[in-house]
């Protein structure tokens, strides 16, 4: 109950294509669910994070959607670049004072130029 | 601004040799603190937690233990390594908790370590 599948492993996109990455958790009890952007060698970085209050949230070219019936979220990237091939995690966490992050498995991103 | 500092970046260390990585952060008190192993090609495994001082909580039985003896500081140890240790560890924090929704969590640089 406490995972976080994370689909598709790994997605090759052209330059200007729209990258999309599927998430689904169990845990009804998650209430904040980031998504992180992780290059070769570097710490996670949050990208954009969504409460479940709302069924969609935009920064610039990213955009998360939350399906809360369905216990699902997705990140999509528009126009994506050959600077965005990187390694996206989603990740959930519920109310409490540890504040623990649940990641899903991860997915490798390639834009070609 | 907060910002946090793990080492060393890289590791290689023989099995059965001990091991300590330090984790400090600095901008902020009362931190939330984790240790997260990511294996090549794979997600990042929650190893540790402590929400203050002293306190430690494990997530996954495993050959490793943690420690927080001041209150931005963390250290993952080992007395005896093994070659299943090998991976990507990870030291991050987020604010602690104040009675409202959880927030994010930032992450260190990493420390790759390889057991030989």
């Amino acid at each position: 109950q406490q995972q976080v599948k994370q689909s598709p492993q790994s997605l090759i996109v052209q330059k200007g294509g729209i990258s999309i990455i599927n998430c689904a958790y169990e845990n009804t009890a998650f209430d904040y669910f980031p998504w992180y952007q992780q290059f070769p060698g570097k710490g996670p970085a949050l990208l954009i994070a969504i409460r479940p209050d709302v069924s969609e949230k935009k920064e610039g070219r990213f955009t998360i959607s939350f399906n809360k019936s369905a216990k699902q979220f997705s990140l999509h990237i528009m126009d994506s670049q050959p600077g965005d091939s990187a390694t996206y995690f989603c990740a959930a966490s519920g109310t409490g004072n540890t504040g623990k992050l649940i990641f899903g498995q991860g997915t490798t991103l390639q834009v070609k130029p | 601004s907060q910002t946090i500092h793990q080492w060393p970046a890289t590791l290689v260390q023989p099995v059965g040799s001990p091991l300590s990585l330090e984790c400090t952060v600095e901008g902020t008190s009362n931190p939330n603190l984790y240790w997260y192993r990511q294996a090549a090609g794979r997600g990042l495994q929650l190893l540790f937690y402590s929400v203050g001082i002293g306190q430690i909580s494990s997530e996954v039985p495993q050959n490793l233990s943690a420690s927080r003896p001041q209150d931005r500081q963390f250290i993952l140890s080992s007395k005896k390594l093994l070659l299943s240790d090998s991976g990507f560890y990870l030291c991050a924090w987020s604010v602690g908790w104040t009675g409202e929704m959880n927030t994010e969590a930032f992450f260190g640089q990493g420390t790759r370590l390889t057991v030989v």
